[in-house]
């Protein structure tokens, strides 16, 4: 199993502030999915990607994927309590199926 | 809404009863997912279901028995659980099983007592 690892694992701050997560892994992968999930409910796609050194814009969020395809970051710009949740790294295991990094638990103060 | 519906939404359990979780997908997905979720671990991969075939049981205790009838429903049987078996389980489902989009429901909170 190829293990991905995010950091850090808890994460609060205020309101406004910037914030940037991890996931890493010493695996290449073929894509990378980053997942937010809310209390109470499941796991809800924000983006996959595909391209080493690749980098995508979700509004506030800012995803990248490094250059060999081995770790990810997510940065949030002007963090809003809205963006409270627990930030999810997941990628194809041999197989395909999905395996998951343990999170990021973030909290965003009013 | 995901499209993926879990019922119940929580349950709470002895470790005598038999109960039992249900999945369902409207989404024309092919692939079916059992997840568990547990404070402080990663979500577990449990079992896979691809054209309503098991394809995949990670070394799963025998407590949790899969059903997947057809392929728009997905059943987890519990019987005899452990304490520690109380979690978070979700359900999801994915176009394809390989590298897809997952679509999760909003789980079951299952507390054995």
């Amino acid at each position: 199993t190829q293990l991905l690892e995010q950091s850090p694992q808890f994460l609060s701050i205020q309101e406004g502030e910037n914030l940037t997560v991890y996931c890493n892994s010493s695996s290449v992968f073929s894509s990378l999915q980053w997942y937010r999930q809310e209390p109470g409910e499941g796991p809800v796609l924000l983006v996959t990607v595909v391209t080493g050194g690749e980098v995508k814009k979700l509004k506030r969020l800012t995803f990248q994927f490094g250059d060999a395809r081995k770790d990810s970051s997510l940065h949030i710009t002007a963090a809003q309590p809205g963006d409270t949740g627990l930030y999810l790294c997941a990628a194809p295991q041999v197989g395909g199926d999905m395996r998951f990094g343990a999170g990021t638990r973030l909290t965003v103060k009013p | 809404e995901t499209g993926v519906t879990q019922t119940p939404r929580h349950l709470v359990m002895g470790m005598t009863n038999k109960k039992s979780l249900k999945c369902e997908q409207h989404l024309g997905h092919n692939a079916m997912y059992w997840y568990k979720q547990s404070a402080k671990k990663p979500l577990e991969l449990m079992f896979v279901y691809s054209l309503e075939e098991r394809v995949e049981n990670n070394s799963v205790p025998s407590r949790f028995s899969p059903e997947c009838p057809n392929s728009s429903h997905l059943f987890l049987h519990l019987h005899t659980l452990q304490p520690e078996d109380s979690a978070l389980y979700l359900c999801a489902s994915s176009l394809d099983r390989v590298g897809e989009k997952l679509f999760f429901g909003s789980g079951t909170q299952l507390s054995v007592l």
